[in-house]
């Protein structure tokens, strides 16, 4: 069972501070990692994409990739309380010919003024 | 910037009936998805389709669902009976064609679909 693993949180950071988020995945073989953003009833707005080992920088947000380990990290620096939702991992399986995405269950991210 | 669209926004329907989820991709994207979320738990992959047929489906997507390309612009997914375990967000998304090109996927906003 290929699967994604986050801790469901809520992660509180104060506004101004950074925001670590970590994830793990299952499957060895999986190339692309993704991290979405969803506030409540709302659906998944794409974040950052990352596909080679080490980090990835836009703008706040920061991605970071360690395939050896099967760890894949989301930073968002300066946090703001607008940052405060779940942020989705997302791993793309290399398997089957529409490459779905396999979600983690998300962390709650809860920025405090 | 262009977005997938999703009608209807929520759909309310008794046990048994059919229903039909509606999704307008990007326009020069080639493949397209559809996932669930019940609520409080993860998004779960349903189907992706490329080139007018399905390309991987998940064991969620039984007998009891289909979709559809009716045209250029249009991408459904039809629900023959419902149950009420099929209650949930239905997510559209799409991604350009894999050659040279970003391997994302874009979501629209969802169908909340309540089955009573």
């Amino acid at each position: 069972q290929k699967e994604v693993e986050q801790n469901s949180g809520p992660l509180s950071v104060p506004e101004g501070a950074i925001a670590s988020l970590n994830c793990t995945y299952s499957d060895r073989v999986s190339q692309s990692f993704f991290w979405y953003r969803q506030y409540s009833g709302k659906s998944p707005e794409l974040i950052m994409s990352i596909y080679s080992n080490g980090d990835k920088e836009d703008g706040r947000f920061t991605a970071q990739l360690n395939k050896a380990s099967q760890y894949v990290s989301l930073l968002i620096r300066d946090s703001q309380p607008s940052d405060s939702a779940t942020y989705l991992c997302a791993v793309r399986g290399l398997t089957g010919g529409g490459n779905k995405l396999t979600f983690g269950t998300g962390t709650q991210l809860k920025v405090e003024l | 910037e262009p977005e997938v669209t999703q009608t209807p926004s929520h759909q309310v329907t008794q046990m048994g009936q059919e229903v039909i989820l509606r999704c307008v991709p990007i326009s020069n994207h080639l493949y397209f998805y559809w996932y669930r979320q019940i609520l409080g738990q993860k998004v779960e992959f349903l189907v992706s389709f490329y080139n007018n047929e399905i390309s991987e489906k998940s064991e969620i997507f039984d007998d009891q669902f289909s979709v559809e390309r009716p045209d250029g612009s249009n991408f459904t997914l039809k629900i023959r009976s419902t149950k009420l375990e099929d209650s949930a967000m239905y997510f559209c998304a799409s991604r350009a064609r894999l050659a040279g090109t970003p391997l994302e996927q874009y979501f629209g906003p969802g169908t909340r679909l309540t089955v009573t």
